[in-house]
């Protein structure tokens, strides 16, 4: 089946700091790719849904300029938590949607666990 | 926009039993797909079974089943002979393949399963 990697899995930093998490289809291309943040207990919020070398389109409420997202090819989408602050702490899921799929089928990561101290 | 309810927060279940997942869905749209996903305490999102809505046939994956009412909009999850594996919340979720918001995955709240042995 196809798979989605995901690092780091989990990542601790300070308030200010940047952090980048990867989301890679292994064995598919993945046109389009999909990030998730995900409170405790709660459902999976999409943020954004990147399309290969073309920006990403944010859902509302989502800040542009703090989550920043790359699409550069099609196995790799990354997600910038920019300026981080003890707010952003989450759990950031990404899925990677199969090209050619009748409903671009969505594979997901494992996630990464996000902290800011 | 659509919309995804799960009425039921919490459940348990003892094990072999048989437990009904509720789900209903609100759309406007008439091709879309509906889903259950399974996000164990690993927090890894594993697909259950996909249904779509042009089919009048029920989806089934060995012990897992859907009462799928199109006209009530309703999905339910059965799982048969429930196992401690089971364990895990739950997520109904709706895709469409047309209009605005096309491909984008939304969720339900969720349903957290306890298989009870």
């Amino acid at each position: 089946g196809a798979v989605v990697s995901q690092h780091p899995s989990r990542v601790i930093c300070k308030s200010g700091t940047s952090v980048k998490i990867e989301c890679r289809s292994l064995d598919f291309q993945a046109t389009t790719m999909f990030w998730y943040r995900q409170f405790p207990k709660k459902s999976l919020m999409l943020m954004a849904t990147s399309n290969e070398g073309s920006k990403a389109t944010y859902e509302q409420g989502v800040e542009k300029d703090k989550f920043l997202i790359n699409h550069a090819s099609l196995t790799l989408s990354t997600l910038t938590v920019t300026s981080a602050h003890p707010e952003d702490s989450s759990f950031y899921i990404c899925s990677a949607g199969l090209a050619g799929s009748s409903y671009n089928e969505q594979f997901f990561g494992p996630g990464t666990r996000l902290t800011v101290l | 926009a659509q919309t995804v309810t799960q009425s039921q927060p919490e459940m348990s279940v003892q094990e072999a039993e048989t437990v009904t997942l509720s789900c209903t869905y609100d759309t406007s749209e008439s091709n879309y797909y509906l889903f259950w996903y399974k996000q164990p305490p690993s927090r890894q999102m594993i697909l259950v079974i996909r249904q779509e809505a042009y089919k009048q046939q029920n989806a089934t994956e060995n012990r897992f089943s859907v009462n799928f009412q199109k006209a009530a909009k309703s999905f339910s999850l059965k799982i048969s002979d429930s196992q401690l594996g089971d364990t895990a919340m739950y997520f109904c979720a709706f895709i469409q393949t047309s209009g605005a918001g096309s491909y984008q995955l939304t969720f339900g709240k969720g349903t957290k399963l306890s298989v009870i042995p």
